[in-house]
């Protein structure tokens, strides 16, 4: 079956310590993103790609990177977590067709900062 | 600005109907998705509207009114596999979503 896959499903860091999260999909989609959820709260668009192309949203903290190297991989790097980055990070992904995509979700990885 | 409002809470019983509103400001609109989310768990995509009306599929239907910015999602024969988090998300003119906060429903027997 054609879907979104995020490893690991819980990652636990310290406080400052560099941490990669990974996503991977099968449906050829052209188009990778990263969201930030908290509890009971909307989920906040960290960034996406078109493609090679990077998309930064405009409040997102230098602290978070992204890497696409190829059309089926996508990683987010937290480079120095703090307590408040505890949350639980989703990949979507959509064709990028063109028009109002649909997003798929990956199951998501719960990140606790220690 | 861009805005998307709906209820925090809600409860409903097994068997019953349950109608989730959701009002929305969007720099241009390019429609309305409805997004489900069991705790813990990823958002899986229930429906799209982009034209005013009814869709229906199942048990589940959306209702979109352009001139009002305004949809609603319909549940009915409720479950209590159904007690979720339901996101409300408009798409703006740069076709990036604009998310609610969801809207937990309490499904009791």
């Amino acid at each position: 079956d054609a879907m979104v896959i995020q490893n690991p499903r819980y990652q636990v860091t310290q406080f400052g310590k560099p941490v990669t999260l990974s996503c991977s999909q099968t449906l050829n989609h052209n188009v990778m993103y990263w969201y930030q959820q908290k509890s009971s709260q909307a989920p906040k668009l960290l960034f996406h790609y078109y493609d090679k192309d990077f998309n930064n949203e405009a409040d997102t903290p230098d602290n978070f990177q992204s890497r696409r190297p190829n059309t089926s991989f996508c990683f987010l790097d937290i480079r120095s977590p703090g307590l408040g980055d505890a949350a639980m990070y989703l990949c979507a992904t959509s064709s990028g067709a063109g028009g109002a995509d649909t997003q798929y979700f990956g199951p998501g990885t719960r990140l606790t900062v220690l | 600005g861009q805005n998307i409002d709906q209820p925090t809470e809600m409860t409903a019983t097994e068997g019953a109907i349950v109608q989730i509103n959701c009002t929305y400001q969007t720099s241009g609109f390019n429609g309305l998705f409805w997004y489900q989310q069991h705790a813990g768990e990823a958002p899986t995509f229930l429906s799209y509207n982009v034209l005013d009306g009814l869709e229906e599929k199942g048990r589940f239907s959306s209702f979109l009114s352009r001139s009002k910015g305004y949809s609603y999602l319909l549940l009915k024969e409720l479950q209590m596999k159904d007690s979720a988090s339901y996101l409300c998300a408009g798409m703006d003119s740069n076709y990036q979503l604009i998310w609610g906060a969801g809207t937990k429903l309490i499904i009791k027997p």
